[in-house]
This record gives C-alpha cells, structure tokens and sequence, in this order.
C-alpha cells in the first residue's frame, strides 16, 4: 500500500519570504501522479498543483512550484513571496495513475501560518 | 460551472435521528466521492460512485447508507449515528478515469460539518 508522510505538522513564513513543505512517499509503483491540496479555514480543499511521475520537469503554477525527486520519492512544495492568503493546511496526496477511480492517499498535512 | 455544492453547511443531530447530506454537481462529472474529515486529519475515503453506481466502499458502518439518484446528485443518509461521528463531511466529484489517460482533478465541496450529540 502506498503512504504519504509530511514531517513538518506546522510551519510559518513572513510575508513575501519563500517556505518549502516537505514530502515523501512509499510506492512500488512507476506511474502515479502527486498532488498538493490546500485547505483554508473556510473549509474547501483547492487543488494547488499536480506532478505525474513519468515528467521529469517539475510542475509550476505562478508562484508554487515542486521539488520532485522520483528516486528519492520526495515530492516538497515551494511557496515564493508568500501571502496572507497562503495560510491554510496543506496536504500532500498519491493517487495511481490507473483506471477505476482510486482514492487519493493524504499524508496527515502541514499547518502553514503567514505571519505580517 | 466549475462547483460542488453542498447541504447543510452545518448539522446537529441526535443519535436517533435521521438525517441527509446532500451534494450536487453540474460539472458533467461521473465520478462522485465522500470523504469524512476529522479536526486536524485528512480527508479519510468513504465511498466512491462511478456512473451512478457504487465502486468503492470503504468498509463504512452501515449507519451511513450513501445513494447517488442521478449523474448530478450524491446523498448521504444518517441514521443512528454516534458521537465519534462527528466530524466534516466533504463530497467530491471528477471525471471516471481511464487507465493510462489524463488525471481527472476531483472537485471538492465545502463540507458539511456535522454534531452528533
């Protein structure tokens, strides 16, 4: 079975600095895809980016963008010019790149605070 | 239309009562999930509809009886529930995947947070 671990339960960044969330994962599989999840007090879960393994490149989306190390199973999030918005959980999630609608696997999230 | 949509936003119920949750999507999705989510957790998978029919049941308690009526509807009957039932209840939907084709991003709804006294 594949698990997700996220090793840091809480960060905190100032605003405008840049805040790296870590995680790994454990798969016998080569074909999957990861995801970072961001989850505000507001409750709604908003997908923040997406990583198939079979690209090298890592993924970017203004200002998120991964560190993804297949080899290493390492999958961290990097936030620049961070913004009181960003504060939210962030959960790190596999799901396998196959047919049939298999759940997402969450790791347990980090707790990101933005400080003024 | 790129929205989940989710009824109530707040519940509180008895454990003898009988209650539903409801979730709706326009989005053309064929694949709808309910996830129940603790303070402080992950979402934790429920069940799992694809084209109306349930594909994934995660050895849930009968006390929770989901039902999908149409392509846009997912419902989450409750009954006899008990306290460590509390929690908030997220419904999501997305495309049916296919092996080997694109992902499809699951959508999720605002929750429903739910008190069972």
């Amino acid at each position: 079975a594949q698990t997700v671990t996220q090793s840091q339960p809480e960060m905190s960044v100032q605003e405008a600095e840049t805040v790296t969330l870590s995680c790994t994962y454990d798969t016998s599989e080569s074909d999957y895809y990861l995801f970072w999840y961001k989850q505000p007090p507001s409750r709604q879960m908003i997908l923040v980016i997406r990583q198939e393994a079979y690209k090298q490149q890592n993924a970017t989306e203004n200002r998120f963008s991964v560190n993804f190390q297949k080899a290493a199973k390492s999958f961290s999030l990097k936030i620049s010019d961070s913004q009181l918005g960003d504060a939210a959980m962030y959960f790190c999630a596999y799901r396998t790149r196959n047919s049939g609608n298999t759940p997402l696997v969450f790791g347990k999230g980090t707790r990101l605070s933005v400080i003024a | 239309d790129t929205e989940v949509t989710q009824t109530p936003k707040h519940l509180v119920m008895g454990m003898t009562n009988k209650k539903s949750l409801k979730c709706e999507q326009h989005m053309g999705h064929r694949a709808m999930y309910w996830y129940k989510q603790k303070a402080k957790k992950p979402p934790e998978l429920m069940f799992v509809y694809s084209y109306e029919k349930l594909s994934i049941n995660e050895s849930v308690p009968s006390r929770f009886s989901p039902e999908c009526p149409n392509s846009s509807l997912l419902n989450l009957h409750l009954h006899a529930l008990q306290p460590e039932d509390s929690a908030l209840y997220l419904c999501a939907s997305s495309q049916v995947s296919i092996r080997g084709g694109r992902y499809n991003e699951q959508f999720f709804g605002p929750g429903t947070r739910l008190t069972v006294l």
